[in-house]
């Protein structure tokens, strides 16, 4: 499999449980973000890894936890959410710095719905 | 700090015309790049489109061109006989070359038209 796979595609869940986001790349990337994408919002940067390393924290509240294992995987840790919280959650990975064509690969999101 | 610009929230276009998305950006720093995605209704980003900073020629990919105008900042999208597949939201995004934040812009809806 190639690309940049998410999972689930849909989630549900209510406001006292906690669930996980996976995304998996399988490009060679270093670097992997988590992109949060509300209606009529531009995209908001959540988290930045390069090399397993958090490079950014775009103040993210702390019912969100971000986990990168590996430069392949990235997990986004959900707890105690808020129904504002419901959006597409995307990530992405790309090459990392440097010059030339460094486009970010997005995976197909997560639609998560908060209840 | 970097931003961009997109002022058409929304656009028609009749299919077989070609149509033209905006987007202006800033910067302070000399490198970047510049990108465009599109976002169908299904959610997934595409990437469609790539200009350097430093790149002379204006970038093409197949139906899609960017209009580069480093001058004025602005990198508009160019799409070529229109399809009604092309119907999506249209995102235009930079990056700076020694950064690793991609920034986005609000976003353009084009409609194609039959």
């Amino acid at each position: 499999e190639t690309g940049v796979t998410q999972t689930p595609r849909h989630l549900v869940m209510g406001m006292t449980n906690k669930k996980s986001l996976k995304c998996e790349q399988h490009l060679g990337h270093n670097a992997m973000y988590w992109y949060k994408q509300s209606a009529k919002k531009p995209l908001e940067l959540m988290f930045v890894y390069n090399f397993k390393e958090q490079t950014e924290n775009n103040s993210v509240p702390s019912r969100f936890s971000p986990e990168c294992p590996n430069s392949s995987h990235l997990f986004l840790h959900l707890h105690t959410l808020q129904p504002e919280d419901s959006a597409l959650y995307l990530c992405a990975s790309s090459r990392g710095q440097g010059i030339g064509n460094t486009e970010a690969f997005f995976g197909q999101g997560t639609r998560l719905t908060v209840v | 700090a970097q931003k961009i610009t997109q002022t058409q929230p929304g656009m028609f276009v009749q299919e077989k015309e070609a149509v033209t998305l905006d987007c202006t950006y800033d910067t302070s720093d000399q490198s970047y790049g510049l990108f465009w995605y599109k976002q169908p209704s299904s959610g997934e980003m595409i990437f469609l489109i790539y200009q350097g900073s430093y790149d002379e020629q204006n970038a093409t990919e197949g139906r899609y061109s960017l209009n580069f105008q480093k001058a004025r900042k602005s990198a508009n999208l160019v799409i070529s006989a229109s399809q009604l597949g092309d119907s999506a939201m249209y995102f235009c995004a930079m990056r700076e070359v020694y950064g690793q934040n991609f920034v986005f812009g609000p976003g353009t809806r084009l409609s194609a038209l039959p």
